[in-house]
């Protein structure tokens, strides 16, 4: 079991430019998410999804777009970086919503120039 | 939007001393859940509280839900350098039956002294 992996872990981009940071999980887990973590900030939820074909919006969902066309992969697309958008972002997992612990990737520290 | 509020954002302390950080949510939260960041790491599950009062232990960590359900503390003692790391509260709120999504805590970051 690999857990949850992300890529790429690090990433620099100029402003405007777009990419997309994937995640993957292996243990059939329903919910998946996206957070920043950004100093002093905590952990904010960006986008999350309660199943395959199912997503909705967190508390930052600006600037980013998802899709979950299956179980395994929620992948985070941000169209045109900016500079705010310079973070460390987790993926995070779990069974369900409401349900259980989450199980965090090991992050994708980003920069925007 | 709710929020939970966690206090302190640091803490440093001297190697054997104890160390506390707490939880406080505007709303009633149905359970709450603690998670630890190494510098550097990612953050890893530690606990999950869902009754009024509860009290859990892990070794030298106890975990309180308060009797209202709108606080939590973690406490620590006799602090050790592998303590080291941000500490994560993280809240849930029942919305007329559904589950919402876990609200964090900002953290306390714990360094310690040896």
């Amino acid at each position: 079991n690999a857990g949850v992996t992300q890529t790429p872990k690090f990433q620099v981009l100029k402003t405007g430019q777009s990419m997309t940071l994937q995640c993957a999980q292996d243990m059939n887990h329903e919910y998946m998410s996206w957070y920043r973590q950004d100093p002093g900030m905590g952990l904010r939820l960006i986008h999350y999804s309660v199943g395959a074909g199912i997503t909705d919006q967190g508390e930052v969902p600006n600037g980013y777009n998802v899709s979950r066309s299956t179980t395994e992969d929620f992948p985070l697309r941000l169209l045109s970086a900016a500079p705010s958008q310079t973070s460390v972002y987790f993926c995070a997992s779990s069974y369900g919503l409401g349900t259980g612990e989450l199980f965090f990737g090991e992050g994708s520290r980003l920069t925007v120039l | 939007g709710q929020q939970v509020m966690q206090i302190p954002q640091y803490q440093h302390v001297q190697e054997g001393e104890d160390f506390t950080t707490y939880c406080n949510s505007s709303t009633t939260l149905s359970n709450i859940q603690w998670y630890k960041q190494r510098p550097g790491g990612h953050p890893v599950f530690l606990i999950q509280l869902v009754k009024s009062g509860e009290v859990k232990k892990q070794k030298r960590l106890t975990f309180q839900f308060g009797e209202a359900k709108k606080n939590s503390s973690l406490h620590i003692t006799a602090t050790q350098t592998t303590d080291v790391g941000t500490y994560f509260c993280a809240g849930r709120i029942n919305y007329g039956g559904s589950q919402g999504n876990l609200i964090f805590g900002k953290g306390t970051k714990l360094s310690v002294k040896p």
